[in-house]
């Protein structure tokens, strides 16, 4: 799969401030999405999903944010705590598509929560 | 439940040698694994994607003498770096995908492994 944006924007918020993540993912035919979070040196981590015929899903303190008309996902966080920083990247999956090459990733971006 | 391991987590080796690392799922059998290659501040790379007792499917680009896969059992998977350079030098990461658990959707990721080649 190929993946978007070679390059990570950083979005900096305040302990307690609530974070937005955004991602524009590429392929309309997308059946499933997925939010990871990856920490220095470490894989992605699982954090929410949605599937395509929903346009929003709630998690513990994660929302996430369907609009398919624009091909966009977000990330929603409430009250950023430290332990947030990390880079996040959304992925889609294709599913039947191919047995093997069903996730893309999307370009990620990095959060900083400033104490 | 769904742990997937990686071993060695790094690994420093001089230009030309051959490096292997491997993918285990802990606690699921995964009848597919894959392979990613993660730049620095860039998101990952799909390599290639291993099926248990078959041949690996490799992404366009990546030299399939030079990664090789082996998915021998549905817990491991392997990925050797044969004549290592420095421009191989990166973060090399394997999930899997639990079908058994109904979760197919869902792909597992290991801890990754950090390859540096001098």
């Amino acid at each position: 799969g190929e993946s978007v944006g070679l390059h990570l924007p950083t979005l900096s918020v305040q302990e307690g401030d609530n974070s937005i993540i955004n991602c524009a993912y590429s392929n309309s035919a997308s059946d499933y999405f997925i939010w990871y979070k990856q920490e220095s040196g470490k894989g992605p981590q699982f954090i929410i999903d949605i599937r395509s015929n929903m346009d929003k899903r709630q998690g513990q303190r994660v929302t996430v944010l369907l609009n398919k008309t624009v091909k966009h996902l977000s990330l929603q966080i409430a009250a950023t705590q430290p332990g947030d920083s990390a880079v996040y990247f959304c992925a889609e999956i294709l599913i039947g598509y191919n047995a093997g090459n069903m996730l893309t990733f999307g370009g990620g971006t990095r959060l900083m929560v400033k104490p | 439940g769904a742990v997937v391991s990686q071993h060695p987590s790094w690994v420093i080796c001089k230009s030309g040698t051959s490096v292997k690392i491997e993918c285990r799922s802990l606690d699921f059998q995964a009848t597919t694994m894959f392979w990613y290659r993660q730049f620095p501040k860039q998101s990952l790379m799909l390599m290639a994607t291993s099926n248990e007792g078959s041949k690996a499917t490799y992404e366009q680009g990546v030299e399939k003498d030079k990664f090789l896969i082996n998915h021998a059992s549905l817990t491991l998977s392997t990925l050797t770096v044969t004549s290592a350079h420095p421009e191989d030098s990166s973060f090399y990461i394997c999930s899997a995908r639990d079908f058994a658990g109904g979760r197919m959707n869902e792909q597992f990721f290991g801890p990754g492994t950090r390859l540096t080649v001098l």
